[in-house]
């Protein structure tokens, strides 16, 4: 069974930094690109990060560059995003997909960013 | 950045008959656009890739179409499971981007 498992989410003051993971396991996760996808309460969702599976391509929205940073450690079939900077407008729930044309999505880890 | 325009916003249509989504891109994606189906407190299930093939699972009614700056998802004969928010993506762009349309909501009529 496929599973996508994000954790690091929490309550964050503006400015400060986060950093969230996902745990693969199902599949061969050194074998395909990884994303991270956020949804702001009540909202659509939103492309963040991608990596390939080598790491060789990294791409982030504008909205992010230059704040977050994501990598990823395919002997521990885990993706990371490092968050820092933080803005209230980043108060989302945040997922991890990837796999085979973006098949396999994790349940979230949400994000809160307030004083 | 390509943007992505998904109309209707709200789409309203009666079980058992047929609903067509749209999806227009500000430039071409060629065939790299992708559908996915929300629902509450779900993380969203990909239904469509390559703009018009079924991801694994995924029943026949639903189908996709188009290329280039144009795209439609059809669900020919609703369900009640099939009420949902759909999303188009495009994934052209990577790695400099990958947008998401800002969804259709489906509801029952």
């Amino acid at each position: 069974e496929v599973q996508l498992v994000e954790s690091g989410g929490g309550l964050v003051q503006p400015g400060r930094s986060l950093r969230l993971s996902c745990a693969a396991s199902g599949f061969t996760f050194d074998d395909y690109a990884m994303h991270w996808v956020r949804q702001a309460p009540g909202k659509g969702l939103e492309w963040v990060s991608g990596i390939s599976w080598n790491s060789g391509s990294i791409g982030y929205a504008d909205s992010v560059k230059g704040r977050f940073t994501i990598s990823r450690d395919n002997a521990k079939n885990s993706l990371y995003l490092q968050m820092n900077s933080l803005r209230a407008e980043d108060t989302a729930l945040y997922y991890c997909a990837g796999g085979s044309y973006w098949a396999y999505w994790g349940q979230g880890t949400l994000v809160t960013v307030s004083s | 950045e390509i943007v992505m325009t998904q109309s209707p916003a709200t789409l309203s249509v009666s079980p058992g008959e047929r609903a067509t989504l749209s999806c227009r891109a500000s430039q071409s994606v060629s065939s790299n656009l992708a559908w996915y189906q929300q629902k509450p407190g779900q993380a969203p299930r990909l239904l469509i890739y390559g703009a018009s093939t079924r991801a694994t699972g995924i029943p026949a009614r639903f189908s996709g179409s188009g290329s280039g700056t144009e795209f439609t998802l059809t669900i020919s004969s609703l369900q009640s499971e099939d009420f949902a928010v759909y999303y188009c993506q495009q994934y052209n762009n990577w790695p400099l981007g990958i947008t998401f349309g800002q969804g259709t909501r489906l509801e029952i009529k």
